[in-house]
């Protein structure tokens, strides 16, 4: 059974950091391209950050480019978000998701498996 | 970037119904880059429909979705109690990935 499990939410104060880590179990990690996806309080879906099989190709919502790292260790099979300056805009549910396929932007580069997902409230 | 707007917001419809979900992109979007899911209350979002038309793994067949170029429909021919929740579209024809803004089916 596919299983994607999030952890290292928390409230954070402006300007702090916080890593995000997603354990993946019953699938073949290093297979497959893997996101981040967030969700603030009562608001919609919004695409946060994709990462290549091998971690050699990264790719970020302008709204986080330069402020959050995506990352992930094969050997491990764990996911990861370090999430630096953070602002209030930040707070919300992120979610591991998992794609379809392993190539970035080919037909199968869908989101099949989320996660619970893990709260960030960046707060005062 | 390609703007997905879903209409309406919110639609009233009793058990039994069916369920025309509307999503309409800014520019065409190849039918292969346009999915669907599924979001219940405090729930994690669930795939229903990738490629346009295709139902994922254990999805029933009262799902379906159709179109292409800029209008896409998800259709649920009868809807059971388990199907009220929000609905969302996403493409990813062009970076960035960008989902629609949600159609909540709820109990009339």
């Amino acid at each position: 059974e596919v299983q994607v499990v999030e952890s290292g939410g928390g409230l954070v104060q402006p300007g702090g950091s916080l890593r995000l880590s997603c354990a993946a179990s019953g699938f073949t990690f290093s297979s497959y391209v893997m996101s981040w996806v967030r969700q603030a309080p009562g608001k919609g879906l919004e695409w946060v950050s994709t990462i290549s099989t091998a971690g050699g190709s990264t790719y970020y919502a302008d709204s986080v480019r330069g402020r959050f790292t995506i990352s992930r260790d094969n050997s491990e099979n764990t996911l990861y978000l370090q999430m630096n300056s953070l602002r209030a805009e930040d707070s919300a549910v992120y979610y591991c998701a998992k794609s379809g396929g392993g190539i970035v932007g080919a037909v199968l580069d869908f989101f099949d498996y989320w996660g619970q997902g893990s709260l960030v409230t960046v707060s005062s | 970037e390609i703007v997905l707007t879903q209409s309406p917001g919110t639609l009233s419809l009793s058990p039994g119904e069916r369920a025309t979900l509307s999503c309409r992109a800014s520019q065409s979007v190849s039918s292969s880059y346009l999915h669907w899911y599924q979001q219940k209350p405090g729930q994690a979002p669930r795939l229903l429909i990738y490629g346009a038309s295709s139902r994922a793994t254990g999805i029933p067949d009262r799902f379906s979705g159709s179109g292409s170029g800029t209008d896409f429909t998800l259709t649920i021919s009868r809807l059971e109690p388990e199907d009220f929740a929000v609905y969302y579209c996403q493409q990813y024809d062009s970076s960035p990935r960008t989902f629609g803004g949600g159609t909540k089916v709820e109990i009339k």
